[in-house]
Order: structure tokens, then C-alpha cells, then sequence
């Protein structure tokens, strides 16, 4: 069974600090797909990124950027120079191809202070 | 692209009513739609899977007499809560998928507060 652990149930910071947000998965699979989503507090779901296990580059997309290491089975997410509008609950999610369903970490709370 | 409305965004029942809510891809058709539901602070807890014009596939646990999912369209899941109790109110969010396998797209998610 997969299973996927976000270590940091919370993290503060001020605006302006780089924050990195732990994720590591166990699986026996060898192709699968790892999601980053992010929840505001307003409840939506928002998705930002897609990763399959066959494409080890890390990806930047403005302030941020995601560091796959399948080593280390970690997917972690880095927000640069952290905003106020960043404040929100970040999940890490798994899926290998045989099950469309996804599995998610406890989530991970971003508090941004300004 | 790829976005995934839910209406009502907050609904306030009493005990014993029945309860409907929608899901809907406005921009692509959805093969697939997920039910999940989610308690505070924790994380998100898949309910169901429906597959257009296909029974809904349910997890383990949930009672699919109690919750009714209808998957009638390729833009449209309804998620009903039957006889609703305190013990269901919760954030009911749903997400939807060009099949199966793609990534899925979250709706914003419904409030439901029975009384």
C-alpha cells in the first residue's frame, strides 16, 4: 500500500523567508505520479503540480520549485520569498496507474506573517 | 481551464432532510468524478468514484444508501445526503477528471451544517 508523510504538521514564517515543505512516500510501484495541491482557507483545492516518477528534473515555477528525489522517495516543495497570500494547507498526494485514486499526506499548515 | 464548480458552497439542515449537492466541470467533460470529505485540520477522506452513466464505486465504510451519487452527465455529479445528522456535517468536496487516470481538479468545496 502506498503512503505519503508530511513530517511538518505547521510552519510560521515571515514574509520574505524561503519555506520548504517536506514529502515522502513509500511505494513498491515503479511508475507512479506525485501532486502538490495547495488549500486556502476559503476550501478549494488548488492543483499545482504533476510529477511521474520516470521524470526526475525539479521544476520552478516562479517563487516555487519542487525537488524530486526518487533516492530518497521525497517530493519536496520550496515557496521563495514567502507572501501573505501563501497562508494555506499544502498536501503532497500519490497515485500510481493502476489506481486512479489519490492518497494524501496529513497536509502541511503555511503560515505566512507579514 | 479545467475548473470544477460546487453548489451550494453552504447549506444549514435540519436533522432528518435530505441534502443535494452538485459538482460540475464548466470547461471539459468529466469521465470521472471523486467525492471526498474532509473534518478540520485533517486531511481529505475519499468517499466515492463515479464514472458517467455507471454506478458509483464506494470506499469502504461509507453507506451508500445514506450517500447518493449520481453521475447522469459528463459535466454533472450529485452527491445527496440522506436524513442528514449532525454527524454528517462536514466540507464535502468533489473533484473531477478527464478519466480516470489524469489529474484531478477540485471543486471549492460545500459547508454542510445539520442542526
Amino acid at each position: 500500500a502506498q503512503k505519503v508523510t508530511q513530517a511538518q504538521t505547521e510552519i510560521s514564517v515571515v514574509e520574505k523567508e524561503d519555506v520548504t515543505l517536506d514529502c515522502v512516500y513509500e511505494t513498491r510501484d515503479t511508475t507512479y505520479y506525485l501532486f502538490w495541491y495547495k488549500q486556502p482557507p476559503s476550501g478549494e483545492l488548488v492543483f499545482l503540480i504533476r510529477r511521474n516518477s520516470f521524470d526526475e528534473q525539479n521544476e520552478i515555477s516562479g517563487r516555487y520549485s519542487w525537488n524530486f528525489q526518487k533516492s530518497t522517495s521525497s517530493f519536496n516543495f520550496t515557496i521563495t520569498a514567502s507572501q501573505v497570500v501563501d497562508s494555506a494547507v499544502y498536501f503532497c498526494a500519490f497515485r500510481t496507474p493502476n489506481d486512479y485514486k489519490l492518497s494524501f499526506g496529513a497536509g502541511t499548515t503555511v503560515t505566512v506573517r507579514a | 481551464g479545467a475548473v470544477v464548480s460546487q453548489h451550494p458552497s453552504w447549506v444549514i439542515c435540519k436533522s432528518g432532510t435530505s441534502v443535494k449537492i452538485e459538482c460540475r466541470s464548466l470547461d471539459f467533460q468529466a469521465t470521472t468524478m471523486f467525492w471526498y470529505r474532509q473534518f478540520p485540520k485533517q486531511s481529505l477522506m475519499l468517499m466515492a468514484t463515479s464514472n458517467e452513466g455507471s454506478k458509483a464505486t464506494y470506499e469502504q465504510g461509507v453507506e451508500k444508501d445514506k450517500f447518493l451519487i449520481n453521475h447522469a452527465s459528463l459535466t454533472l455529479s450529485t452527491l445527496t445526503v440522506t436524513s442528514a445528522h449532525p454527524e454528517d456535517s462536514s466540507f464535502y468536496i468533489c473533484s473531477a477528471s478527464y478519466w480516470e487516470g489524469e489529474t484531478q481538479y477540485f471543486g471549492p468545496g460545500t459547508r454542510l451544517l445539520v442542526l
